[in-house]
Formats: C-alpha cells, structure tokens, sequence
C-alpha cells in the first residue's frame, strides 16, 4: 500500500500568512492526489484534485503543489474560516489511503 | 443538486453485522462510483474500498476483506455498505463519497453523505 505522511501534524498562524501543508507518497503517484478541508464536526470538503486543480467554488487562494511524490497545499492569506484538518489522499491506485491530517488554527 | 443521504445511527453489539445506505439524488447515479470511508472519533480518514454502480465492480482495502460488502441497487440509486463480525474499534463515523470523475476506478470525492455514526458496544 501507498503510504501518505503530512506534515506538520498541526500548526498555529496569523490572519494574512502564507500557510504550506506538505504530504509525501511512500512511492510516485503522478498527479493522482487530492486535498480535503474538515471543519471541526462537518463533512470533508475537497479543495483540490489532479495535485494542482482547484475544484470549483474552492477561494483562489487556496492552492496545490507537486508531482510523483512531493505535494504542498498552500494557504496564501489565512482567514479564520480556514481553521480545519487538511488531508491529502493518493488515488494512484487501490487501496486509496489519506495522509494522517494536519490541524490549522489561528494564532 | 447533488444529494447523498445516509441511513440513521446504528448501536450494534460486537459480533453483529451493520448495513448502512445512502440514497443518492440530482445525477446519473451509474455513472459515478461509491466509496466509503470511515472516521473513528478523534482519528483520520480511512479509505474501505468502492463500488462502480454501472459495472459492478467493487475494490476493497485489504482491511476490511472478507468482512465488507458494497453493493447499489440502480433502480432506487441507493448505495449500501454491510459490516460483518463488528468489533469495539469497528466504532466510527461512516461516510458514503461519490467519485469526482466517473465510474471507472476509485478517485477522490466531491460529494459526502452526511455519515452514519456506527457503535460497536455491549
């Protein structure tokens, strides 16, 4: 199976600052990733699919990253509705497997 | 618009068996494929396998075989997902996730059930 790590499991920053999420594939997996939004008690929204398209709806400024096994999601300007885990998720091939969450909050 | 609706909350004993639906509204319902995941209280995400409503096919993780079983009914374009032999750590919220690109192969999900909490206690 294709492992996902993220990092940081967590993080803390101000109102307006860039924000980088990273996940690794254990293997290359192309472009096939996703990134999800959850928000504390709600279903998980997807932000971005392909690595890099923004799924419709999704604010300009979130952003994504990368190919084969290096991806970042990026927060240009946090605002305080983005406070949520994000996840990545591979779709390279069966098993799917998500990454383990990073926790974004403001300072 | 895109609806999937899931079946209430289920208290079940470990041992028993748990099927949990989602009924599915506002597209072509073969054409998308069914995944469910599962989020255990305070934990991440985790894939357990797909179904393709147009084929049939179904792909599960390596986990839940032998234990899982995902099927649809097209004429009431409702997904179902049963879990055998539940245990204690089987306790987790259950989503249904319809593929964002199509019914070939498992992607990654645009629209969410609104999950079915599933306990496993005696």
């Amino acid at each position: 199976d294709i492992q996902m790590t993220q990092s940081p499991s967590s993080l803390s920053a101000s109102v307006g600052d860039r924000v980088t999420i990273t996940c690794r594939a254990s293997q290359g997996i192309s472009h096939y990733l996703t990134w999800y939004q959850q928000k504390p008690g709600k279903v998980p929204k997807l932000l971005i699919y392909a690595a890099s398209t923004l799924q419709s709806g999704v604010p300009s400024r979130f952003s994504g990253s990368g190919s084969g096994t290096d991806f970042t999601l990026t927060i240009s300007s946090l605002q305080p509705d983005d406070v949520a885990t994000y996840y990545c998720q591979h779709y390279d091939s069966a098993p799917l497997t998500f990454g383990g969450g990073t926790t974004v909050e403001i300072k | 618009q895109v609806q999937l609706v899931q079946s209430g909350d289920e208290v079940k004993e470990p041992g028993a068996s748990v099927k949990v639906s989602c009924k599915a509204s506002g597209y072509t319902f073969a054409s998308y494929g069914i995944s469910w995941v599962r989020q255990a209280p305070g934990q991440g995400l985790e894939w357990m396998g797909w179904i393709s409503p147009y084929i049939g096919n179904t792909k599960y993780a390596q986990k839940f075989q032998g234990r899982v079983a995902m099927t649809t009914d097209t004429s009431t374009t409702t997904a179902y997902m049963e879990l055998k032999s539940l245990r204690s750590d089987d306790t987790a919220v259950y989503y249904c996730a319809r593929d964002h690109t199509g019914w070939v192969v498992p992607t990654g999900f645009d629209y969410w059930g609104q999950g079915t909490l599933v306990t496993a206690s005696s």
